[in-house]
């Protein structure tokens, strides 16, 4: 069936980069997305990657897929502690979008 | 240009109560999807709905929970007879019809006591 895997965890300094990494399994996906989620708060569309496409690239962030491995990565250049959050990886091949479980990205000052 | 509302953002009820979820979906959308998030876990799916219809609702328990889109109105959710592990935060998410990118609600929060 369709599964989306991500690393629970991840610790960065402030200004490092953060790279997160996501794998899904359903090769007929048409986009894969990132959502982010503040504490006590909805997901927020961050970006997302249409499955023909390697990069995308949207000032600090840089999604790259690797369709052949189905392994979808989001980098964050230059992470700030207002960073902090969990992130989402998602896929759809239709209606109806699978998500990760997160991964809780931690900055620290 | 509103996004997507939920009411209420916070919600207690004892069990055995019955509790309703509100959505309103962005303006021009007329597909709602229903997520749960139990603590400390991902989004599970649980429902899609176009206006007046139930579109996919494989992720929905069988029994107690309900959803509808009706014509006019928000989307409901609607739980009976809650039990203290329905606790979790529900979201509402909506997408233009024949688009797959979905934005979310700031999430309904249930207390089961």
């Amino acid at each position: 069936g369709e599964d989306v895997e991500q690393s629970l965890f991840l610790s960065v300094r402030e200004g490092d980069s953060s790279v997160i990494n996501c794998t899904y399994t359903d090769s007929s996906s048409t986009y894969l997305y990132w959502y982010k989620q503040e504490p006590g708060a909805g997901l927020q569309l961050l970006t997302y990657i249409f499955s023909n496409m390697d990069m995308k690239q949207d000032q600090r962030l840089t999604v790259l897929l690797n369709k052949k491995d189905k392994h979808l990565s989001l980098r964050i250049a230059d992470t700030q502690t207002g960073d902090s959050a969990i992130y989402f990886c998602a896929e759809t091949g239709g209606f109806k979008t699978i998500f990760g479980a997160g991964t809780r990205l931690f900055v620290k000052a | 240009n509103a996004g997507v509302m939920q009411n209420p953002r916070h919600l207690v009820r004892r069990r055995g109560q019955e509790a309703r979820l509100r959505c309103s979906p962005m303006k021009g959308h007329s597909h709602v999807y229903w997520y749960r998030q139990l603590p400390e876990e991902g989004l599970k799916f649980m429902v899609y709905l176009q206006k007046e219809n139930i579109i996919d609702e494989s992720g929905m328990p069988k029994e107690r929970f309900s959803a509808e889109f009706p014509k006019e109105g928000p989307s409901i959710l609607r739980i009976q007879q809650v039990v203290r592990g329905d606790s979790a935060a529900y979201f509402c998410a909506s997408s233009l019809a024949g688009t797959d990118t979905q934005y979310f609600g700031p999430g309904t929060r249930l207390t089961v006591l």
